[in-house]
């Protein structure tokens, strides 16, 4: 059964500060890999993918998200916080051979202080 | 350009009544699925679909049935509600041609007293 796991419920970071969240996986086969983002009072928005090929992803909002297969991990990334990134992030994860059926992890509360 | 649509947005239920939350989506996506999220437990998926016909159990499908009667529209129902279903249920829908990407609607929040 695939799985995702996010290890920290919240993540607090001063603005201007590099930004790690972290998510580790598992599935059968390879991976689709996905972040959404969940800011207050709206619905989940699409941040990136993860499909196949570069193993760093780029995505919305200056994101980005590294697969590492070995580890099984898909952390997102991004070089400097703002204070609007503050929002609960949702990793994802579905298997190639049934793509439809997405599983996500438990989310993470990101807070970034002026 | 309306997307996923879910109604109602808010619904209040006493335990062992019944209830269908709708869903619609109008890009033809041929995935759609339910997920209820809850404080600490992230979105936790209910059932989903591949295409019209065809439906299968996710996560915590004990509780809630689903049909898929045409592409567009994947109701929700609750046969006899419980105080543990009191959540926020959403409905999405996603497709190859799209890689998978999930498209929500907006959420309906339930509460079963």
């Amino acid at each position: 059964a695939q799985s995702v796991a996010q290890p920290e419920d919240q993540v607090n970071v001063a603005e201007g500060n590099p930004l790690t969240v972290k998510c580790t996986y598992s599935v059968s086969g390879n991976p689709y890999l996905f972040w959404y983002v969940q800011y207050p009072n709206r619905g989940l928005q699409f941040l990136l993918k993860y499909i196949t090929g570069d193993n760093l992803v780029k995505g919305s909002y200056g994101f980005e998200a590294e697969f590492n297969k070995s580890q099984t991990s898909f952390h997102l990334k991004k070089p400097s916080a703002l204070v609007s990134d503050s929002a609960l992030y949702f990793c994802a994860v579905s298997p190639i051979s049934s793509a439809s059926k997405i599983i996500f992890g438990s989310g993470t509360r990101l807070s970034i202080r002026p | 350009n309306a997307g996923v649509t879910q109604t109602p947005k808010f619904q209040v239920l006493k335990t062992g009544q019944s209830m269908t939350l709708q869903c619609a989506q109008d890009m033809n996506h041929e995935y759609m699925s339910w997920y209820r999220q809850d404080p600490g437990m992230g979105l936790r998926l209910i059932h989903y679909s591949v295409g019209a016909g065809i439906t299968d159990q996710g996560e915590v499908p004990n509780g809630y049935n689903v049909s898929r009667s045409t592409t567009e529209d994947f109701p929700l129902r609750l046969l006899s509600a419980a105080p543990s279903q009191t959540s926020v249920y959403f409905c999405a829908s996603s497709s190859p041609s799209t890689n998978e990407k999930l498209f929500f609607g907006s959420g309906t929040q339930l509460s079963v007293l």
